[in-house]
């Protein structure tokens, strides 16, 4: 079964740090752009940024209120993805997901058009 | 940056009938495509893709599912609600960077 799985969430004070672990399993993680998506408690989701994937460059792109505090990166040879966060705020509270990129390649080239594999998540507190 | 709009924030329909949500995007996206998708969201779940193009339902979406729109102004409809679709519904773009999803419809049964 394709599946990812987070990790990495916990309790942190304002102002510190955590890196939080994406792994996946029965999944073409080299050719997949990964995502990271945050869900504060009881609100909406809200896309935290992505990460292309080596074939596509490599590139990184985040929400420009993140910019400089988070951080993405990506192992390939460990299917991983990480999410590196500096500077947390109370407001960073959230459940953190991470999620591929469904490329449709049906006009020859792939292109991206929505996230179609999830993991369940980690929850990070940012309290003193 | 883009803004996704949707409305209403909530809903509550009866089995059997019409479920539609809107989701509006503050501009429109070039090359003739529409950059949208729709996810389900059931409570202590990640999000689950239903729509991608607008209108294409992905692989195993039940077909009272259906999306609709284009340029600013797109649709969400659920044909004929079953007890199993309550959730919250969230739109998203993947035009432009950041890949904004709208605020959620909550869609609950009356």
């Amino acid at each position: 079964e394709v599946q990812f799985v987070e990790s990495g969430g916990g309790l942190v004070e304002p102002g510190g740090s955590l890196r939080l672990s994406c792994v996946g399993s029965e999944f073409s993680f080299t050719h997949a752009y990964m995502n990271w998506v945050r869900q504060a408690p009881g609100k909406g989701l809200e896309w935290v940024g992505r990460v292309k994937s080596k074939t596509g460059g490599g590139a990184t792109e985040y929400a420009a209120p993140l910019k400089g505090r988070f951080t993405i990166s990506r192992d390939d040879s460990k299917d991983t993805m990480y999410l590196h966060m500096n500077s947390l705020r109370t407001e960073d509270t959230a459940v953190y997901y991470c999620a591929a990129d469904k490329g449709d390649c049906s006009s020859g080239t792939c292109t991206p058009v929505g996230m179609d594999v999830w993991g369940q998540g980690t929850t990070v507190t940012v309290s003193s | 940056d883009i803004v996704m709009t949707q409305s209403p924030d909530s809903l509550s329909v009866s089995l059997g009938e019409r479920a539609t949500i809107n989701c509006k995007s503050s501009q429109s996206f070039n090359n003739n495509k529409n950059y949208l998708a729709w996810y389900q969201q059931k409570p202590g779940q990640p999000p689950k893709l239903l729509i991608y193009w607008a209108s294409t339902r992905e692989s195993g979406v039940p077909d009272r599912f259906t999306g609709s729109g284009s340029g600013t102004d797109f649709t969400l409809t659920i044909s004929s609600l079953q007890p199993e679709d309550v959730a919250v519904y969230y739109c998203q773009q993947y035009y432009n960077s950041p890949y904004s999803f709208g605020q959620g419809t909550k869609l609950e049964i009356k």
